[in-house]
């Protein structure tokens, strides 16, 4: 159960697109399509982006989308805007009812 | 409006116990799994432990494995963590949080505002 590794930053201009990684193992991300991203601003509680790798819960921006190959999962968020700077974790199911989150990516707005 | 609300942290001694209670509302509690999550000050976010509706399926960090346990008690819309022989590095905010799903998922659609355990001599 090692963490994902993410990025520790990325950042990007309002409108652009950025891309954020999520690097596991042949074990949590490689074997299950169970992967979520989460958004957290500072001192709130995280929010559900994505789940199942691309599915967007209702409320979500389609300028939020998901997918994976391999042992990574990526996030992009399209047209970038001031309200999307926060923090983004990615979670993994990693077998026997375990999960594993991300090291977290802080997604600046230049 | 769902809501969920953590009680039990505080400031504890390492290696005593701590209990966390979580009380549920505003859903059909015992149709949904429920996890742990915590956050050290600074830090990212960890699962803990989840639970699924029936209790049948359950998980841990290995980080808490033999020392953590979680319950669930469904006709009081309550969620638990015991925390047994606690460590410096269990220092953190602890979220209870719902999943969209009966069975463990990573599908975690509510979270609490979280409870601070601080555990220092």
């Amino acid at each position: 159960q090692s963490a994902l590794t993410q990025p520790a930053s990325v950042s990007g201009s309002p409108g652009q697109s950025i891309t954020i990684s999520c690097t596991g193992t042949s074990s949590d991300v490689g074997s299950y399509n169970l992967v979520s991203w989460y958004q957290q601003h500072p001192g709130k509680a995280p929010k559900l982006m994505i789940y199942e790798v691309s599915k967007r819960p209702s409320g979500v921006s389609n300028r939020f989308s998901g997918s994976k190959s391999g042992n990574t999962a990526s996030l992009t968020i399209s047209g970038l805007q001031a309200e999307d700077e926060a923090d983004y974790y990615c979670c993994s199911y990693a077998g026997s009812s375990t999960q594993v989150f991300g090291t977290g990516t802080k997604v600046t707005v230049l | 409006e769902v809501q969920l609300v953590e009680s039990g942290g505080g400031l504890v001694q390492p290696g005593r116990s701590l209990r966390l209670s979580c009380a549920a509302s505003g859903f059909t509690f015992d149709d949904y799994a429920m996890h742990w999550v915590r956050q050290a000050p600074g830090k990212g976010l960890e699962w803990v432990s989840g639970i699924s509706w029936n209790s049948g399926s359950i998980g841990y960090a290995d980080s808490v494995k033999g020392r953590f346990t979680i319950s669930r008690d469904n006709a009081k819309n309550s969620l638990y963590l015991q925390m047994n022989s606690l460590r410096a590095e269990d220092t953190a905010l602890y979220y209870c949080a719902k999943d969209n799903q009966q069975w463990l998922s990573t599908r975690v659609d509510y979270w609490g505002q979280g409870t601070l355990v601080t555990v220092s001599s």
